[in-house]
């Protein structure tokens, strides 16, 4: 079974720096795009990065643009976000996710079908 | 970006009921929209695919519609493990926003 596993979590104090690991299983990882999804406590989901099968293409939701970065290595199956200039704001339980995807026609369809169980990021004095 | 609005952000059910959940972009996504059930403490779970496609594994009770701007999440007889938040998600373009989520709760 396709498995995703994050780890590197834990408390920052704010300007501080954490790397987050996801270490996939049971799937072919350099044949999908993966994602990082966030979840402040008590708060929704949001979209924070991705990151094409080959690394060549990624996007940022804006409030994070330049302070964290996504990279993978296709070697040891695994995603990877980097986060520096940590604020406040940051402190969520971040999820990998795998994003499948599918075309029909002129249209390619995607979504998250499989998720970690995540992994908490405090950022506090 | 793309703005995502789910209605309502909770409601109160009995089991059996039929339930209802909307979500509209602030702009045109075809049918690049997919739902997902969260569970408190777990991982989103996704249940519907490109508007209306049932991922494997999931209920028929669920059920997706639409296209455009308006798309609908319904669950036709709820059950006592469907009490959860439920998340629309567009694909169109990135980012790929989430709504706010509709909380289903006794």
């Amino acid at each position: 079974e396709v498995q995703l596993v994050e780890s590197g979590g834990g408390l920052v104090q704010p300007g501080g720096s954490l790397r987050l690991s996801c270490a996939a299983s049971e799937f072919t990882f350099n044949n999908y795009w993966m994602s990082w999804v966030r979840q402040a406590p008590g708060k929704g989901l949001e979209w924070v990065a991705n990151i094409k099968q080959d690394g060549s293409e990624k996007n940022y939701v804006a409030s994070v643009k330049g302070r964290l970065t996504v990279s993978r290595d296709n070697a040891k199956s695994s995603l990877y976000l980097q986060m520096n200039s940590l604020r406040a704001e940051d402190t969520a339980v971040y999820y990998c996710a795998r994003e499948e995807g599918y075309c029909s026609g002129h249209d390619c369809y995607f979504y998250f079908d499989y998720w970690g169980l995540g992994t908490l990021v405090t950022v506090s004095s | 970006d793309i703005q995502m609005t789910q209605s309502p952000s909770s409601l109160s059910a009995s089991v059996g009921d039929r339930v209802t959940i909307t979500c509209r972009a602030s702009q045109s996504i075809s049918r690049f929209l997919n739902w997902y059930q969260q569970k408190v403490g777990k991982a989103p779970k996704l249940l519907i695919h490109a508007a209306s496609n049932l991922q494997s594994g999931v209920p028929s009770r669920f059920s997706g519609s639409g296209s455009g701007t308006d798309f609908t999440l319904t669950i036709s007889s709820l059950q006592p493990e469907d009490f959860a938040t439920y998340y629309c998600q567009q694909s169109h373009i990135a980012p790929r926003t989430f709504g706010q989520g509709t909380k289903v709760e006794i």
